[in-house]
């Protein structure tokens, strides 16, 4: 069994460019949520999607947006990059269930890197 | 708002010591405490879990009590090894319909053969 896949694992980008990131969730689960984490910090939520729309953002611009496919994939995308959009992006997925029980697992993320 | 706050590292100890790695935190209500570890180079894998007052998780030889009069989840280990190197998250969610995941800063552990 497939855990959480991303990709690319490493990309490189110019201030100003656009990036898009995949993840495939676990198999079974139907829930994707993305964290950024910079370097020596812990991870920040970005949002999380489920049935295909947006279900919790955090505070993050709307340069971060999202989408999820009707496979339960999603890719995040970020517009106008800058220096600071540079850490390590997380996916997680679960799958939602009524008590909050949700465990949510992790997959190895994608490195970006802006110059 | 809600958050976590755990000792800051690098916290280098040799093989067969006595680990603690402090963490409180400040939520409203009841939330579930996690701690969870990065080894280098991998991502996010979930060490252990206590969702209400008094619980105990354990995992490998982990351990953490969810302390609610103290708003504390810390992380022990009776005997460290060199393969327990990592960054250790403190966390928290509130499950249900908000289940966003609150994560400390980590703490990066160095055990030493």
């Amino acid at each position: 069994d497939a855990g959480v896949t991303q990709s690319p694992t490493h990309l490189i980008k110019t201030r100003g460019q656009q990036v898009t990131l995949r993840c495939s969730p676990k198999s079974g689960h139907d829930t994707v949520s993305w964290y950024q984490q910079a370097l020596g910090q812990g991870p920040q939520f970005i949002f999380q999607y489920y049935e295909e729309e947006e279900r919790q953002r955090g505070n993050f611009p709307d340069r971060f947006s999202g989408h999820q496919f009707p496979n339960y994939s999603s890719e995040l995308n970020v517009n106008a990059l800058l220096l600071g959009d540079s850490a390590l992006y997380l996916c997680a997925s679960s799958l939602l269930l009524g008590t909050g029980e949700n465990e949510q697992y992790f997959g190895p993320g994608t490195r970006l890197t802006v110059t | 708002g809600d958050s976590v706050t755990q000792m800051e590292g690098p916290v280098t100890l040799s093989e067969e010591a006595f680990l603690t790695i402090n963490c409180t935190y400040t939520a409203t209500g009841y939330p579930s405490l996690f701690w969870y570890v990065q080894y280098p180079g991998e991502g996010l894998q979930l060490l252990l879990k206590a969702t209400k007052a008094d619980d105990k998780g354990s995992n490998k030889g982990f351990e953490a009590t969810y302390r609610k009069e103290t708003t504390s989840f810390h992380l022990e280990k009776g005997s460290v090894q060199v393969s327990d190197s990592a960054v250790y998250f403190c966390a928290l969610t509130h499950g249900n319909r908000d289940d966003k995941i609150i994560f400390g800063k980590g703490t990066r552990l160095h055990i030493l053969p």
